[in-house]
């Protein structure tokens, strides 16, 4: 059972422009990780969201934590092709993390 | 991904074969998980260890898959008479105790052939 969801599945963008990427799940998790994937490696923690209506900035990067702990969003701002990758989000419970299938997000010179 | 190392980078074997797949964890890091990332699937966790103990394995198939963290050395995860549904990228993360952030390995990708 994916517990996880996360949409859209794909993304393109022109370089310059904004996007936003979701993740939703069925279940509240103790904290919600969003990680970022390139091909051929393993995922790279971004930030770790805990607290309900939580706002975290990180450079171009904002992330949203919805305030029944349910809901999450990642928006970049003026997107540039080093941004290209697999968005990841994970919910934490202990030591176990489960994954949303990703975003693929392509930024397009 | 720097300080969680994995190896080897890709693997090769022919069905019936057993795979060796190490992770050594980051320095000061004594808590490993290992994850399984199926193609057009997310990752899922297998097993979570700390040094000579298996905490929860309750990820990991009933049969042919083990998993140890000795005393000394890497953390193995052994797939014995691989089957081709085993192919898959096999991710490594360590952590201090859960909860204070897990770093990642560059993964294991295996093909059975």
């Amino acid at each position: 059972t994916q517990l996880l969801e996360q949409s859209p599945q794909f993304l393109s963008i022109q370089e310059g422009e904004n996007l936003t990427v979701y993740c939703n799940s069925s279940s509240v998790f103790s904290s919600l990780q969003w990680y970022r994937q390139e091909p051929g490696e393993g995922p790279v923690l971004l930030v770790t969201v805990v607290t309900g209506g939580e706002v975290k900035k990180l450079k171009r990067l904002t992330f949203q934590f919805g305030d029944a702990r349910k809901d999450s969003s990642l928006h970049i701002t003026a997107a540039q092709p080093g941004d290209t990758g697999l968005y990841l989000c994970a919910g934490e419970d202990d030591y176990k993390l489960s994954f949303g299938a990703g975003t693929t997000v392509t930024v397009r010179a | 991904n720097a300080g969680v190392m994995q190896n080897p980078r890709h693997l090769v074997r022919r069905r019936g074969q057993e795979a060796r797949l190490r992770c050594s964890p980051m320095k000061g890091h004594s808590h490993v998980y290992w994850y399984r990332q199926l193609p057009e699937e997310g990752l899922k966790f297998m097993v979570y260890l700390q040094k000579e103990n298996i905490i929860d394995e309750s990820g990991m198939p009933k049969e042919r898959f083990s998993a140890e963290f000795p005393k000394e050395g890497p953390s193995i995860l052994r797939i014995q008479q691989v089957v081709r549904g085993d192919s898959a990228a096999y991710f490594c993360a360590s952590s201090r105790p859960p909860n204070y952030g897990y770093t990642f390995g560059s993964g294991t990708r295996l093909t059975v052939v």
